[in-house]
């Protein structure tokens, strides 16, 4: 399979605990977006990435998120001390160079006990 | 990025061609109409784009008025695999106000029923 790959795909965590996500681009894709989307709500955009460089960061991105790219190609989602508000699937998308068509990726649901 | 306005939600007869429509009256000369569609527990999928034109695919057409100011989003034979939620998307690629960020919306919930 050649899609957007998210692992993992659930995630419970206690509150105040430490998560990652990663997330794996089609391979020839140089842009990659991280979602937020909670229950009944269209996916909210968190940040983008041009292969390694972060061009672009949402103010629902927290001090508590932080996002890399560290080779252009996989990326990871971390958040720190997290809360109860911080359970939502959390989508990554890429896009090959001159395409703005996202594939998104099946997405890691938390939760947040 | 201009914002769209959606009905919340649409039934449609399986087999009949299912017409959502999205107005944009604030859309800007440079921003692109973008539909997807997001399947329960699945994350969005790409349906379609477009500018000015009309535009066909192998999963639906899009008819933009000559004003831009709405378009449909047209999907001919509607199967009960259809049934999502559907988000009409304005967006300028890289554009000064919106950068590379889609804005969803809440989008329209179609029910194709049997």
């Amino acid at each position: 399979d050649t899609g957007v790959s998210q692992n993992p795909r659930h995630k419970i965590t206690k509150r105040g605990q430490n998560v990652t996500f990663r997330c794996d681009p089609i391979s020839e894709h140089n842009r990659l977006y991280w979602y937020r989307q909670t229950l009944g709500q269209g996916p909210e955009f968190l940040t983008y990435f041009q292969n390694e460089a972060q061009l672009e960061k949402s103010r629902l991105l927290s001090d508590r998120f932080s996002a890399e790219r560290p080779k252009g190609s996989f990326s990871t989602l971390e958040i720190q001390r997290t809360e109860q508000g911080d359970s939502a699937m959390y989508l990554c998308a890429s896009s090959p160079p001159g395409s703005y068509g996202y594939t998104f990726g099946s997405g890691t649901r938390l939760t947040v006990v | 990025d201009a914002k769209t306005t959606q009905p919340p939600s649409m039934d449609c007869a399986e087999g009949r061609a299912a017409n959502l429509p999205c107005n944009h009256s604030t859309i800007s000369g440079n921003e692109y109409v973008y539909w997807y569609r997001q399947i329960h527990s699945q994350g969005p999928q790409y349906i379609i784009h477009g500018l000015k034109n009309n535009e066909t695919n192998e999963m639906a057409s899009l008819i933009i008025t000559e004003d831009r100011k709405s378009s449909t989003l047209i999907l001919p034979h509607a199967t009960l695999r259809d049934t999502a939620v559907y988000y009409c998307i304005v967006y300028s690629p890289g554009g000064s106000n919106s950068g590379y960020a889609l804005n969803f919306g809440k989008g329209t919930s179609l029910l194709v029923t049997p």
